[in-house]
């Protein structure tokens, strides 16, 4: 079956570091896939998404390219903040009768420290 | 953008209780919604498909009993959580879909003492 698997955390880096977090997927067909973030407390928020291979996602200075080849889909910011602090959980969907059902990975919790 | 809403958003309830919390798309209907639990620190884990004016299709291991699911309208689907015990206490969110694209509600808070 479909599943995703991301690195595991907890990440801790300084502010206006490089950040890396790993995403690889299964799949049957061509899902669609996505990075949500999760603050304390809070619900799901979708970061960014790519529907199809080589498609790039953007948000907020953060990138993922979906990469059919090496079905991987890396999170990647160039410079992070205090207020990225959150988890990030990659995921794909897929499409069954009815609608789209999204299998998530583990999640990745990320710290910065100012 | 599309909006999920959950209600309500913390719930402290007495064991043997049950607990109903809704979701609600706020600006678009939805044929499907999805209901999901996650423990702390701990990524989502789906509970179950609700269709709109059909039965609830439940994942391996959900007891459908227990979580009663209800799908009256196109812009509302209800979980029950029936005779609530401390294990199930957990943060539960739901879903739905707008075209292609999946938004989620802001999560429900479940304690049971």
């Amino acid at each position: 079956g479909n599943s995703v698997t991301q690195m595991e955390g907890p990440v801790t880096l300084s502010e206006e570091a490089f950040l890396t977090i790993n995403c690889t997927y299964t799949a049957t067909g061509y899902p669609s896939l996505f990075w949500y973030v999760q603050y304390p407390g809070e619900g799901l928020q979708l970061l960014l998404k790519a529907t199809k291979a080589d498609d790039k996602g953007s948000n907020k200075g953060f990138e993922a390219t979906y990469r059919k080849e090496t079905t991987s889909f890396h999170l990647e910011k160039g410079s992070v903040q205090v207020s990225d602090s959150a988890v990030y959980f990659c995921a794909l969907s897929d499409r069954n009768t009815g609608g789209f059902k999204t299998i998530f990975g583990a999640g990745t919790r990320l710290f910065v420290k100012a | 953008g599309a909006v999920v809403s959950q209600h309500p958003s913390r719930v402290i309830c007495k064991s043997g209780t049950s607990v109903k919390i809704e979701c609600r798309s706020l600006d678009f209907q939805a044929t499907t919604m999805f209901w999901y639990r996650q423990f702390p620190k701990q990524s989502l884990m789906l509970m179950a498909t609700s269709n709109e004016g059909s039965k609830a299709t439940y994942e391996q291991g959900v007891e459908k009993d227990k979580f009663l699911i209800n799908h009256a309208s196109l812009t509302l689907s209800t979980l029950t959580v029936t005779s609530a015990h401390p294990e199930d206490s957990s943060f539960y969110i739901c879903s739905a879909n707008s075209g292609e694209t999946q938004y989620f509600g802001p999560g429900t808070r479940l304690l049971v003492l």
